[in-house]
């Protein structure tokens, strides 16, 4: 069974450009979770989805992060306008049914120059 | 207010001696517990789970965790270190409710000496 995947694994961009993440779930699985870390801080919540429907976006940072996950499949994670402080790890994780023992994907680290 | 607390920020251990990364959290119900691992260039994996039940967890490579409730502690132990397990570690609740967000702890780094 194929984990969750994360594209692109590294990504530098300018200040001001726009970059696209994107991870693809475990088969299956309903819940969908987006977290961030940036560097020395823990890992923090951005937002869930079940299947297609944003749960709770209450962790994304602010109006130039958008999340898409189209037929409940893969999600997008856009950053318009990149800032200097989005540089960080973007972790993707899965999950499905109770307990809730989500996977993990290797993560894309953000650098914004 | 919900939090993980993991109070070592580096440890460093000698290859063949015991391990124990402390975790507390503060947490209105009894929540889940998680520890996971990063290893240099990989993603989070889970090395172990506590949902309900016997409260000494085994998990993966030989780690272990025990849920101590009247002390809010979740701790990682390892009794024989080895270098590959040099990597970050992380403490993790999420509640019982299905789907919602885990909550992490800053992480422990533990390095291995020769």
């Amino acid at each position: 069974e194929a984990g969750v995947t994360q594209f692109p694994s590294h990504s530098v961009i300018e200040k001001g450009q726009t970059v696209t993440l994107r991870c693809d779930p475990i088969s299956g699985h309903d819940n969908l979770y987006w977290y961030r870390r940036v560097m020395g801080k823990e890992i923090k919540f951005l937002l869930h989805f079940v299947k297609e429907s944003k749960q709770d976006e209450s962790g994304m940072p602010n109006n130039r992060f958008l999340a898409e996950r189209t037929g409940g499949t893969y999600s997008t994670l856009k950053v318009q306008p990149a800032e200097l402080e989005d540089s960080g790890v973007y972790f993707c994780a899965s999950s499905h049914g109770t307990p809730p023992e989500a996977f993990f994907g290797q993560g894309t680290r953000l650098t914004v120059v | 207010a919900q939090s993980v607390t993991q109070p070592d920020i580096h440890i460093t251990v000698s290859e063949g001696a015991s391990l124990e990364l402390r975790c507390n959290y503060s947490y209105g119900a009894t929540p889940y517990l998680f520890w996971y691992v990063q290893s240099p260039g990989q993603g989070l994996q889970l090395l172990l789970k506590y949902f309900s039940g016997d409260t000494l967890v085994q998990g993966i490579k030989g780690f272990e965790a025990e849920f101590k409730r009247s002390q809010s502690s979740f701790n990682l132990r390892k009794p024989s270190v080895h270098w590959s397990d040099a990597a970050e570690y992380f403490c993790a609740v999420g509640p019982h409710q299905a789907g919602t967000a885990l909550i992490f702890g800053k992480g422990t780094t533990l390095s291995v000496s020769s």
